[in-house]
């Protein structure tokens, strides 16, 4: 069965900072990957995504995530981090066949001035 | 223009009520969820209907009964809510078409049992 760890319950990143937020995956294939961010009181939005050719992938809001097949990741990356980046991140994996997409709990993201 | 459309936003209510929570999507997708996120942010599938047939149907308490009208709707309906059942909804929708599509998710329905 598919399943994704976040090993990261909370981060806290200065402002201005560079961030990576880690997500690992199990799956029986090749995966589809994603990363969606949900601001406070706000839906999901897709943040990136990866499903083939390029393992470095570029996303909305200057973020990028490397997929690496051999540690099983898709760790999430900003160089610089903006107060408005405060939100909960959650790496997903799937679908497969029938099934859906598989999410990870979450990672808090906090953003010190 | 919302892409994936949820009513209501907010909603509370008393235990032992039956209330629904109602989705639309306005992109051609074939395929419509049900998710429940919990206090802890978790986020489960509940339900996953494509072309109106249901596909999947996750460990859900009977009380809880979706209905897709057409391929453009997916409603929830909820009998006898418990304070278990406090949690926010999510509705979200995807094309059959394109597995890497990723899914489309609307804003939410934050649903509290008094």
């Amino acid at each position: 069965a598919q399943s994704v760890t976040q090993p990261d319950i909370h981060i806290t990143v200065s402002e201005g900072a560079s961030l990576e937020l880690r997500c690992n995956y199990s799956y029986g294939a090749t995966p589809y990957l994603f990363w969606y961010v949900q601001s406070p009181g706000q839906g999901l939005q897709l943040l990136l995504k990866y499903f083939s050719g390029d393992t470095l992938v570029q996303g909305i809001k200057g973020f990028e995530a490397e997929f690496k097949r051999s540690q099983s990741s898709f760790n999430l990356r900003k160089p610089s981090v903006h107060w408005s980046d405060a939100a909960e991140y959650f790496c997903a994996v799937g679908p497969s066949g029938y099934s859906t997409l598989t999410f990870g709990k979450g990672t808090m993201l906090l953003v010190s001035p | 223009d919302t892409a994936v459309s949820q009513t209501p936003k907010y909603l509370v209510t008393q235990m032992g009520n039956d209330k629904s929570i109602k989705c639309e999507q306005n992109l051609g997708h074939d395929t419509m969820y049900w998710y429940k996120q919990d206090s802890k942010k978790f986020l489960k599938i509940m339900f996953s209907y494509n072309n109106k047939e249901l596909i999947i149907n996750e460990t859900v308490p009977n009380r809880f009964s979706p209905k897709s009208p057409d391929k453009a709707h997916l409603n929830l309906h909820i009998n006898s809510l418990e304070l278990g059942d406090s949690a926010v909804y999510f509705c979200a929708s995807s094309p059959e078409w394109d597995r890497a599509h990723g899914y489309t998710f609307g804003s939410g329905t934050r649903l509290t049992v008094v």
